[in-house]
């Protein structure tokens, strides 16, 4: 699985859009990036996924370049409630289809200011 | 309501004595997972369970036993616990096999173990 690189926490004002960059230079084509959060020892929650085109849901919004060599994960409204450690993984989708193993690195803790 | 339960939430015992940590899920997901979660190290892969009857070691095996008689279940055992298994652990499910690309796991709320 390609190595991925977040810094290691960033802050941001509350109603604001929080946008948290990830680079994963050596992914290759067959590999999605997710994005996962965990909120103080909770279980991670699932946030979005792409492969190469912009999503969005009702949570976030996923930016992935055009070179797929990095991506952004944007809150378009970042509430108190949205501070956490965010997760960016790069996987190769299993045989059977799903998010198999995930391998999550340290994260970037986000840390939304009233 | 969708959710992968787990028990106990928490839990502290002594070397060797054996025990049990349950996880189910109500989602007829195929595939399911073990994780533990130790300061500076993220999470690490245990075991995990592709369906019924099959299951395989992930990154971190030694000290744990899994089983997967039933599709909601996939229980996880520590037969001798050792004080350097004292973790948080998460249990997670996805749907697996033909339900659609790149389909997102589901995790517990977690299990924190002391082994003393």
């Amino acid at each position: 699985d390609a190595k991925t690189t977040q810094p290691t926490s960033m802050d941001c004002a509350e109603g604001r859009a929080a946008n948290l960059p990830c680079n994963h230079s050596t992914i290759s084509g067959n590999e999605y990036v997710y994005w996962y959060r965990q909120i103080h020892s909770q279980g991670p929650q699932y946030i979005i996924h792409g492969l190469k085109n912009n999503e969005t849901n009702e949570m976030a919004s996923l930016i992935i370049t055009e070179d797929r060599k990095s991506s952004t994960l944007i809150l378009p409204h970042a509430t108190l409630r949205d501070t956490a450690v965010y997760y960016c993984i790069v996987r190769v989708v299993g045989f059977g289809g799903g998010a198999d193993g995930l391998t999550f690195g340290k994260g970037t803790h986000l840390i939304i200011q009233p | 309501e969708a959710q992968v339960t787990q028990n106990p939430r928490y839990l502290i015992t002594v070397t060797g004595k054996k025990l049990t940590v349950t996880c189910s899920q109500n989602m007829n997901h195929e595939y399911m997972s073990w994780y533990r979660q130790d300061p500076g190290l993220g999470l690490r892969q245990i075991y995990y369970s592709m369906n019924v009857e099959v299951t395989d070691k992930g990154d971190v095996p030694e000290g744990y036993k899994v089983s997967r008689k039933e599709k909601r279940n996939f229980p996880l055992i520590l037969e001798s616990p050792s004080p350097n298994q004292t973790s948080l652990y998460f249990c997670a499910s996805s749907p697996g096999t033909g339900k659609g690309v790149g389909q997102p796991q589901h995790f517990g709320d977690g299990t924190r173990l002391s082994i003393l």
